[in-house]
């Protein structure tokens, strides 16, 4: 079946360059969310997309982070100048819409910044 | 900070049931128990939700105390794949927002020996 799928899986970059991910849902799916994961830490709240409304960005750490969700459907984050503290696995979560639905997640982007 | 305390371990016989147990004792009304999985270098895998009755699917069953300050979630068989770190989580049935997104606290590390 078609899970959330997010590429690259690893992603290995040099600080100061801007790395994009990208989050492909649950087709129908129209919340989706972007958490990340360090090593060892539970998960952090980055940003949420629901339909067409304005996104939740409450949880991007700095201006540097970005993201969009064009047509409803595919997501990127983005990350200017990486810093070494950006190291992490950055996950994306889809549910079918608010209410009680649970997330489903895909496996994530592995990050790592030299 | 997650509003459940999980054991920090346990083990399990291949074969025999699992039983990891799950305290909410500040757990509110409008709030859902939602059990989640990770296995080592994979996202996190939804298992299942409840809200006061118990529930089943094709993965586990869970069992939610009366007062709904506890709960299990109950593995029927254990395999060698069920090894993974299991997060129990409360959540509001949320209608947009950050509250929406999930909090893991530190899970239990299940370990299922042959």
């Amino acid at each position: 079946g078609a899970g959330v799928s997010q590429s690259p899986s690893n992603k290995v970059t040099e600080k100061g360059k801007d790395v994009e991910l990208r989050c492909d849902p649950i087709s129908g799916h129209t919340a989706l969310y972007w958490y990340r994961q360090s090593l060892g830490q539970g998960l952090e709240f980055l940003i949420y997309f629901q339909g067409n409304s304005a996104p939740d960005k409450s949880g991007l750490p700095s201006d540097r982070f970005s993201a969009e969700r064009t047509g409803g459907s595919v997501s990127t984050l983005t990350i200017q100048r990486t810093q070494q503290e950006d190291s992490a696995v950055y996950l994306c979560a889809s549910s079918p819409g608010t209410g009680r639905q649970p997330q489903h997640f895909g496996d994530g982007t592995r990050l790592s910044i030299l | 900070d997650a509003k459940t305390t999980q054991p920090t371990s346990m083990d399990c016989a291949e074969g025999r049931a699992a039983n990891l147990p799950c305290n909410h004792s500040t757990i509110s009304g409008n709030e859902y128990v939602y059990w989640y999985r990770q296995i080592h270098s994979q996202g996190p895998q939804y298992i299942i939700h409840g809200l006061k009755n118990n529930e089943t699917n094709e993965m586990a069953s869970l069992i939610i105390t009366e007062d709904r300050k506890s709960s299990t979630l109950i593995l029927p068989h254990a395999t060698l794949r069920d090894t993974a770190v299991y997060y129990c989580i409360v959540r509001v049935a949320h209608y947009g927002g950050s509250q929406g997104n999930l909090i893991f606290g530190k899970g239990t590390k299940l370990s299922v020996k042959p």
